[in-house]
């Protein structure tokens, strides 16, 4: 059974640094690994994903990396901003052999301080 | 178009009620599904579409009714709730195998 852990629970920075939100999972057989943002109440916004056969993604100010043999993904927020204060989760995808189970982390709670 | 639509945003309804929750997408994803999420917490999976037909229950209760009538539209149907049902509903969906999930915004489901 797959699971997914994310590390830490929650992170508070000043505006202008750059952060790493660390994931983890159990499962190696993992068919992909997607990033999403939540803002309190809303839905879930994906930010990056990263198939089985790639190490790293790109998009804008944020590179998320998989490295499935020791079985963690980073997230790298660059120049963080206010705006970036949301919850953080890390989804891994293909879970016990099935093509529909999204396994998701607890999250990492960002606050980014002006 | 990358959107998942949902509605209403928020219901809130009595537990003698019976009440739905409409999803709809136009990326052309044949698997969608239905997610409740409580607070601080992540999402769970209740159901899973493929092809307009149910291919996982996570042993949802039966007050809780899916119902796919096409590949773009995905309902669930409410019917006497109990209050610990409150929560944010969340539907998805993506292509069958393994590729990028897209959420809509939720519908805040308060039961009184």
């Amino acid at each position: 059974k797959q699971e997914v852990t994310q590390i830490p629970a929650a992170l508070s920075v000043p505006e202008g640094e750059n952060l790493v939100l660390n994931c983890s999972f159990t499962d190696s057989a993992i068919y992909n690994l997607q990033w999403f943002r939540q803002d309190p109440g809303k839905g879930l916004t994906s930010l990056l994903l990263i198939q089985s056969s790639q190490r790293e993604q790109t998009s804008g100010r944020l590179n998320a990396s998989l490295d499935k043999s020791s079985g963690r993904s980073t997230l790298y927020i660059a120049a963080s901003q206010p705006g970036d204060s949301a919850t953080y989760l890390c989804v891994g995808s293909g879970s016990g052999g099935s093509n529909y189970k999204l396994t998701f982390g607890k999250g990492t709670l960002l606050t980014v301080n002006p | 178009d990358t959107e998942v639509t949902q509605t209403p945003k928020h219901l809130v309804m009595g537990m003698t009620n019976k009440k739905s929750l409409k999803c709809e997408q136009h990326m052309g994803h044949r698997a969608m599904y239905w997610y409740k999420q409580k607070a601080k917490k992540p999402p769970e999976l209740m159901f899973v579409y493929s092809y307009e037909k149910l291919s996982i229950n996570e042993s949802v209760p039966s007050r809780f009714s899916p119902e796919c009538p096409n590949s773009s539209l995905l309902n669930l149907h409410l019917h006497a709730l109990q209050p610990e049902d409150s929560a944010l509903y969340l539907c998805a969906s993506s292509q069958v195998r393994n590729t990028e999930a897209f959420f809509g915004q939720g519908t805040r489901l308060t039961v009184v």
